[in-house]
C-alpha cells in the first residue's frame, strides 16, 4: 500500500491561494489520488480525485506530475471556512484507503 | 436528506457495558464501513461490508461486531466496553468502482463514544 506524507499543519490568510503537497513515492499503477476535507465534529468529505496531470472542480485543483510520486491540492482564495484537516489518500480500492495524519490548515482573517 | 446517517451522535457509558451504534445510507451503495478516529485524530478502518458480507476486519478486537441486516444498514455492536474504546466512530459508504475508476467515500457525522 502506498504511504503518503504531507505537512502536519499550514497557516494562511483569507484570500490567499493554499497549496498542500503530498508525497507518495510508492504509488502503484492502478492507484488514484484522492483528497478529503474534515471539519471538527464532522466526517471527512470528498474534495477531489485524480490519476494524472490536472483536475479541477468547483472547490479545488489537483496537480499531479508525470511520475505521480507527489500531488498538490490547490485551494484558491481561501476563506475562514476552509479551516480544516486535509487528507491525501492513494489507492485503487476504497477498502484499502489509509487515512494518514492529514494537514491541519488554519486560515486567519 | 442525509446521505449517511448514524445514531446516536453522542454516547456516554460505563466500562463493561454493551452498546450499539446504528448507521444507514440512502445512496444505494454496495459497500459500508466503520472507521475509528482516536484522540490523536488518526482515522483507521475497522470493518467493510459489501452486500452484507464482511470483506475486511483490520485486527479489531472481537468485542466489536458489525451487523448488516441489509445493504443500506451497518450497525456496530460493542461488548464489554473499555476505556480505550473512547473515540469517534464514523460510518461510511461507497459504490463499487468499475475498472480503473477511483471510488469515493461518503461519511456520516460520527458518534462520539465516551467510556467512563
Amino acid at each position: 500500500l502506498a504511504k503518503t506524507t504531507q505537512p502536519i499543519s499550514m497557516d494562511s490568510y483569507e484570500g490567499q491561494e493554499v497549496n498542500i503537497t503530498c508525497s507518495h513515492n510508492n504509488i502503484a499503477t492502478n492507484d488514484y489520488i484522492t483528497w478529503y476535507q474534515q471539519f471538527p465534529s464532522q466526517g471527512p468529505r470528498f474534495i477531489i480525485q485524480g490519476y494524472k496531470t490536472k483536475v479541477t472542480n468547483e472547490v479545488a485543483s489537483l496537480f499531479i506530475p508525470a511520475d505521480r510520486k507527489s500531488s498538490t491540492l490547490s485551494l484558491p482564495r481561501v476563506s475562514l471556512s476552509d479551516t480544516a484537516v486535509y487528507y491525501c489518500l492513494v489507492g485503487a480500492n476504497t477498502d484499502k484507503l489509509i487515512f494518514g495524519t492529514g494537514t491541519r490548515l488554519q486560515v486567519f482573517p | 436528506d442525509t446521505a449517511v446517517s448514524q445514531t446516536p451522535k453522542y454516547l456516554v457509558t460505563q466500562m463493561g457495558n454493551d452498546k450499539s451504534i446504528k448507521c444507514e445510507q440512502n445512496l444505494g451503495h454496495d459497500t459500508m464501513y466503520w472507521y475509528k478516529q482516536d484522540s490523536k485524530k488518526f482515522l483507521k478502518i475497522m470493518f467493510s461490508y459489501n452486500n452484507k458480507e464482511l470483506i475486511i476486519n483490520e485486527t479489531v478486537p472481537n468485542r466489536f461486531s458489525p451487523k448488516s441486516p441489509d445493504k443500506a444498514h451497518l450497525n456496530l455492536h460493542i461488548n464489554s466496553l473499555e476505556l480505550g474504546d473512547s473515540a469517534v466512530y464514523f460510518c461510511a459508504s461507497s459504490q463499487e468502482g468499475q475498472g480503473m475508476l477511483g471510488e469515493k467515500l461518503f461519511f456520516g457525522s460520527g458518534t462520539q463514544l465516551s467510556v467512563l
